[in-house]
């Protein structure tokens, strides 16, 4: 089973900082999910990436194949990024091994 | 397109009572799964399902019973309701059954009390 950490656990910054979550896992994958989910919110899917480097908005996700290590950025951060930030490293398998989820970075940004 | 609609949206039962878990998606999809999130833990796979009239057990499944008939929906059903099966659970499908390399689509919650 793939371990998965995620860090940091908990993260306040104020309003206009660069943030990074770090992402990293055991085991070797096809893709690595980042998900976002707000405060009594459903979850959404916000990059899906085997390599490289991924930008939507302000949000940037990189990922490190061969150090098993995948990075979230967010750029000129705004309160309403305040979340929790869920990495999710797959397999091609899918089923019951298809995503191990970490443990979620909960960020709150201060105007 | 409404998504992954999931209801009710909270639930509060006694020990013992049982209940069932609403699931539906409209975009076809054929994979479908069942999460429960507890604090401190990540999401943690209950059930899922590759296609209609299939189903097979995931990480913590002990409790619980799904069912495919349709595309469409996948309930969850809780038998025997029991403290430990309070959490929040999520509905989520995807057009792969290739979880790990194809987007997943979540519905909102479910947000279950078992006193």
């Amino acid at each position: 089973k793939n371990e998965v950490e995620q860090s940091p656990q908990n993260l306040t910054a104020q309003e206009g900082e660069f943030i990074t979550i770090n992402c990293s896992y055991s085991v070797g994958i096809s893709a690595l999910h980042w998900l976002q989910q707000h405060p009594g919110g459903g979850i959404v899917s916000l990059f899906m990436l085997s390599s490289g480097k991924k930008k939507h908005g302000r949000l940037i996700a990189t990922i490190n194949i061969q150090e098993k290590h995948s990075s979230l950025h967010i750029t000129a951060s705004h309160p309403r990024d305040s979340a929790v930030y869920i990495c999710a490293p797959g397999y091609s398998g899918g089923g019951a091994d298809g995503l191990t989820f970490g443990k979620g970075t909960h960020l709150i940004i201060q105007p | 397109n409404a998504g992954v609609t999931q209801t009710p949206k909270f639930q509060v039962l006694k020990t013992g009572q049982s209940m069932t878990l609403q699931c539906a998606q409209d975009m076809n999809h054929e994979y479908m799964s069942w999460y429960r999130q507890d604090p401190g833990m990540g999401l943690r796979l209950i059930h899922y399902s590759v296609g209609a009239g299939i189903t097979d057990q995931g990480e913590v499944p002990n409790g619980y019973n799904v069912s495919r008939s349709t595309t469409e929906d996948f309930p969850l059903r809780l038998l025997s309701a029991a403290p430990s099966q309070t959490s929040v659970y999520f509905c989520a499908s995807s057009y792969s059954q290739a979880t790990g390399n194809s987007p997943l689509h979540f519905g909102n919650g479910t947000r279950l009390t078992v006193t």
